[in-house]
């Protein structure tokens, strides 16, 4: 029973290079969201996906982009990575409104340097 | 503008009080609050909800309270334990169907055996 499940867990980038995050949930969840989390700053939302095909921005989108080609992956991407990325991102998952629990995959902890 | 805070950043109990952590939120159209649990390294958990019709709901150990008309949201943990040690957040989830939550900043819980 995987929940959510986010790859690699760490990651050192150097200024200017891209990557991809990558979460997957088992759960046949809809709704699915990625969060970077700083300190003393909480959780702030990046961007989200209502289904598969969806996506839509958060709080804090710029210098992201993200895809939902499959309902049960959500992809995060840095194109340019930037030191002001450096931060612990964490994606999460809920089923359809009005409750929606999000769920948290372990975190990967990405450093710009 | 609006948002979700936590009354303490810190709070240190001895082992076997009672705990309570305090949220303040400002947004009277949020149909949801929840509580998270996240322990060092690790991902947010949820712990309790409570919808915005009910004043009081009971889990293992937890009670939250909410108080609409001061805009107050707590969360109780009963005879306090050292796995409880954790950053407790509180978010709200606004209505509608985008399923997004408001986080708060977070209280540290230490417990002291």
């Amino acid at each position: 029973n995987a929940g959510v499940t986010q790859t690699p867990k760490f990651r050192v980038l150097k200024t200017g290079q891209s990557m991809t995050l990558l979460c997957a949930q088992d759960m046949n969840h809809e709704y699915m969201y990625w969060y970077r989390q700083d300190p003393g700053m909480g959780l702030r939302l990046i961007h989200y996906s209502v289904g598969e095909g969806t996506t839509a921005k958060g709080e804090v989108p710029d210098g992201y982009n993200v895809s939902r080609l499959k309902k049960q992956n959500f992809l995060l991407g840095l194109e340019s990575a930037a030191p002001s990325q450096t931060s612990v991102y964490f994606c999460a998952s809920s089923r359809d409104p009005p409750k929606n629990i999000q769920y948290f995959g372990a975190g990967t902890r990405l450093s710009v340097l | 503008g609006e948002s979700v805070g936590l009354h303490l950043p810190t709070l240190s109990v001895q082992e076997g009080d009672n705990s309570i952590i305090n949220c303040a939120y400002s947004n009277s159209a949020s149909d949801y609050f929840i509580w998270y649990k996240q322990e060092s390294g690790k991902g947010p958990q949820f712990i309790i909800d409570i919808r915005s019709n009910m004043d009081k709901r009971q889990g293992q150990r937890v009670t939250v309270l909410l108080n609409k008309t001061v805009k107050h949201l707590s969360l109780q943990i009963a005879a306090t334990q050292p796995g409880d040690s954790a950053v407790y957040f509180c978010a709200e989830k606004r209505s509608g169907n985008t399923g997004k939550l408001i986080f708060g900043q977070g209280t540290t819980l230490q417990v002291k055996p």
